[in-house]
């Protein structure tokens, strides 16, 4: 699977929108970007996830540039309840190999 | 709320001893896959189960064993326990030609 990068941390103001970057420059043709959220000490969260065309959930938004090689996951008006670390998955298709690769993530503080 | 249940959700055990980890999912459900998330770490995979056969492994030793039954339960059982094996164990589901896991709340176990 490719590797991701993401900023560490970031924070965002309550209301406001919350853009999390993410630089996949390896991905292959048929690799799906993921987002995953973890808020303290539960279990990840699926968020949304897209192979090329922009998608759009009740929770997010997920923008792809049109080379596949960076993403943005957009919270459109952040809570103090989106305060999680975040992380981007880039992952083919499922079949043998199920799993998920997790990076660092980005931890999101969003402050009122 | 995923309809994936871990139980204990806390644990601890000394070194040398044997843990079972329990999961249980939503009918359908017949991939499950663990994964081992030391504090400050992302989620790392350990293996996943179809259709009660290991179809997939990751970068742990033989005494980290799992089974799965037709129940659409499972469990990670986990030898000779070591100060290292300290960490939060999550259990992740998904129905056949669905590319969204779902993951449990998590067992955290303490290694004295």
């Amino acid at each position: 699977d490719a590797k991701t990068t993401q900023p560490t941390s970031m924070d965002c103001a309550e209301g406001r929108a919350a853009n999390l970057p993410c630089n996949h420059s390896t991905i292959s043709g048929n690799e799906y970007v993921y987002w995953y959220r973890q808020i303290h000490s539960q279990g990840p969260q699926y968020i949304i996830h897209g192979l090329k065309n922009n998608e759009t959930n009740e929770m997010a938004s997920l923008i792809i540039t049109e080379d596949r090689k960076s993403s943005t996951l957009i919270l459109p008006h952040a809570t103090l309840r989106d305060t999680a670390v975040y992380y981007c998955i880039v992952r083919a298709p499922e079949g043998a190999g199920n799993m998920l690769t997790f990076g660092g993530g980005t931890r999101l503080m969003v402050k009122p | 709320e995923t309809g994936v249940t871990q139980s204990p959700t806390h644990l601890i055990k000394t070194r040398g001893q044997q843990v079972t980890l329990r999961c249980s999912s939503q009918s359908g459900h017949n991939t499950v896959s663990w994964y081992q998330q030391a504090l400050g770490q992302g989620p790392q995979f350990i293996f996943q189960y179809y259709r009660e056969e290991e179809n997939g492994r990751g970068n742990f030793p033989p005494r980290f064993s799992g089974l799965q039954f037709p129940n659409y339960s499972s469990e990670l059982n986990v030898n000779a326990l070591e100060l290292d094996d300290s960490a939060l164990y999550l259990c992740a589901t998904r129905r056949d030609r669905e590319n969204i896991q779902y993951f449990g709340a998590g067992t955290r176990l303490s290694v004295l």
